[in-house]
This record gives structure tokens, C-alpha cells and sequence, in this order.
């Protein structure tokens, strides 16, 4: 049963454009929520974090827009090139959770074309 | 430093063999993960370590087992492997929140 879903599962942007992933949560005790961007043939890394005492970071291009009511939060990338091209995923932490273990998305496979 | 690394890179397996794959860690990190993705599924919590010598099950733990008799490493076995068990699989460690994940296993089951 996944508790964070992702969307879209694809997304294709031209050169320059904004690329934007959302990701929506049930549970209200996720206290960390990072967005990790995997290459092909690697593994994936950490791009960005939010926590829920604040509804926007931005780091760059990269921001990420929290929506706590709503229980949503997006990644959103400004000017995006074709080195964005990649896999992103979101995820989640709860308060309580022992190994500080995540929660992941499904996955949203970004293309942008030059 | 190495960071997380991952042995082998990549197997062939048929149904019923066993295999074990091994993580190692450089960074002294007390947390260390196990997952498996496959495509539009995300990645899949399997078994997790809080320290040397514990472990603990995560999302999708039947048919695997782990251990971790020491703090830099961590092995994922697989005792009878089945088709369903084909996938990647990507070990990670933690210090506190962020996850460091390694270059990951591609297996095939056949």
C-alpha cells in the first residue's frame, strides 16, 4: 500500500521550460519530506528536503512547494536542461520512525528536450 | 571515500539458486537500508539495520534475508530465488535523515 503517490509518471519539457512533480501523503506524522533525482545506471541522491514548519525551500533551479492542509508537495524546476533528465522520486519520513526509514514515491521520469 | 558500494553489479540467477549481495559502507553510518525498484513501483523498503548486529523487516521482506555482523556492511540473501525476485537492488546508508544509496544490483531470475 503506498502512502506517498507521485505523478506524473512521465513528464516531457522542452529546453528552458518549468518541470513540475507532485506528490501527495496520507500520513499526517511524516516530519521530512526529500526529493532524490537517480540517474540511469546509478543510484539515487539527495536534490532537495523540506520540512513541514515551512511551505517553500529553494535551492537553485530546484524548489520544493509544501502544502501541509493539503497534505501535497512539488518539486518544481525553473529553466529546466537537458541534464535534468532523470528519474525523481519523492518520499517522506515520520516522526517515530525507527532507522529514519523513507517512504517512496513511484517515480516520475523527466525528458527534457534541448 | 568510497561511499556505498555494492557487489555484484550485476547476475544471472535460475529459479531455486541463492546468491547474497554485499554493501559496504565507509562513512560510519549506523543506519543501513536494503531496497529493490522496479519500474513504476518506486523503491521498496526490504529489510533495514539500525546498528551492528540488529536488523529489521521493511515493506517487502518475504523471501529475503539479512545480516550485519559488522557496522560497514550489510548482505541481502536471497535463498531460493524466484522470477518475481528479478529487479534492481540498491543498499543505502544513513546518519540521520539523508540516505546514501550505492550504484545498485541488477539480477535476473530465470
Amino acid at each position: 500500500q503506498q502512502q506517498v503517490k507521485q505523478s506524473p509518471q512521465s513528464l516531457i519539457v522542452q529546453k528552458g521550460g518549468i518541470s513540475i512533480i507532485n506528490c501527495a501523503y496520507e500520513n499526517t506524522a511524516f516530519d521530512y519530506f526529500p526529493w532524490y533525482q537517480q540517474f540511469p545506471g546509478k543510484g539515487p541522491a539527495l536534490l532537495i528536503a523540506i520540512r513541514p514548519d515551512v511551505s517553500e525551500k529553494k535551492e537553485g533551479r530546484f524548489t520544493i512547494s509544501f502544502n501541509k492542509s493539503a497534505k501535497q508537495f512539488s518539486l518544481h524546476i525553473m529553466d529546466s536542461q537537458p541534464g535534468d533528465s532523470a528519474t525523481y522520486f519523492c518520499a517522506a519520513k515520520g516522526q517515530e520512525t525507527s532507522g529514519s526509514r523513507l517512504t517512496f514515491g513511484e517515480g516520475t521520469q523527466l525528458t527534457v528536450n534541448p | 571515500n568510497a561511499g556505498v558500494t555494492q557487489t555484484p553489479k550485476f547476475r544471472v540467477l535460475k529459479t531455486g539458486q541463492s546468491m547474497t549481495l554485499l554493501c559496504a559502507q565507509d562513512m560510519n553510518h549506523e543506519y543501513m537500508y536494503w531496497y529493490r525498484q522496479d519500474p513504476g513501483m518506486g523503491l521498496r523498503l526490504i529489510h533495514y539495520s539500525v546498528g551492528e548486529g540488529t536488523t529489521a523487516k521493511g515493506e517487502v521482506p518475504d523471501g529475503y534475508n539479512v545480516s550485519r555482523l559488522k557496522k560497514q556492511n550489510f548482505l541481502l540473501g536471497l535463498e531460493s530465488a524466484a522470477p518475481s525476485q528479478t529487479s534492481v537492488y540498491f543498499c543505502a546508508s544513513s546518519l540521520r535523515t539523508e540516505q546514501y544509496f550505492g550504484p545498485g544490483t541488477r539480477l535476473l531470475v530465470l
